[in-house]
């Protein structure tokens, strides 16, 4: 257990529709990523928070945005969702969010029919 | 960009032979990570390396870090069936530091 949780462990939703995938991170920890890993791929890195502030942003879509709340959890919101937007999502936390070590949540796996 | 390679994209091997992935940065990394994902699992730390040439062993795991510090290798001695999964490795991205840059990792598969 790496101490990061995510909700939902699973959601399954139609096309055009909008989700939002919740993350706490380990305690202490003040940095947050979201990475999206399709189906037997590598892991895409999304978005960075640090302490509440975006620090760093990779291939994310505009349909997709996150934010991260002064209690530190994180929040990635999907919209206008579709097919290929099916993939795990997982969450990772960092102390200080300057390339350390990332301690990855269990996943959301999203299943956009 | 900044790339990280990663070679090979599969390895099948014979439960006890060896394994080895490759990594290969297009720059020079101040660090590189690796990571484990078992199947239907999330990625684990394994170990960071951080100084030239530097050798690090866990158990059967032996991790390099090259001279030049642009590329590792991970390498696994007499392979068991809990080695199965995806190896990553990823390293500082040099500009700001904030994230990782992943290697596509290495899936290692045990024939049955």
């Amino acid at each position: 257990d790496s101490g990061v949780t995510q909700t939902p462990k699973h959601l399954i939703t139609a096309t055009g529709q909008r989700v939002t995938l919740r993350c706490s991170p380990r305690s202490g920890d003040l940095s947050v990523y979201w990475y999206q890993q399709s189906l037997d791929q590598g892991l895409q890195f999304l978005i960075q928070y640090y302490n509440g502030e975006e620090r760093a942003k990779g291939n994310i879509l505009e349909r997709f945005s996150a934010q991260q709340f002064p209690d530190l959890h994180s929040e990635l919101n999907l919209s206008s969702l579709e097919l290929g937007d099916s993939a795990l999502y997982f969450c990772a936390s960092s102390v200080v969010g300057m390339a350390d070590t990332q301690y990855f949540g269990p996943g959301t796996r999203l299943t956009v029919l | 960009g900044q790339q990280v390679m990663q070679i090979p994209q599969y390895q099948h091997v014979q439960e006890g032979e060896d394994f080895t992935t490759y990594c290969n940065s297009s720059t020079t990394l101040s660090n590189i990570q690796w990571y484990k994902q078992r199947p239907g699992g999330h990625p684990v730390f394994l170990i960071q390396l951080v100084k030239s040439g530097e050798v690090k062993k866990q158990k059967r795991l032996t991790f390099q870090f090259g001279e030049a510090k642009k590329n590792s290798s991970l390498h696994i001695t007499a392979t068991q069936t809990t080695d199965v999964g995806t190896y990553f490795c990823a390293g500082p991205e040099r500009d700001s530091n904030y994230q990782l840059i992943w290697g596509a990792g290495t899936k290692l598969i045990i024939k049955p």
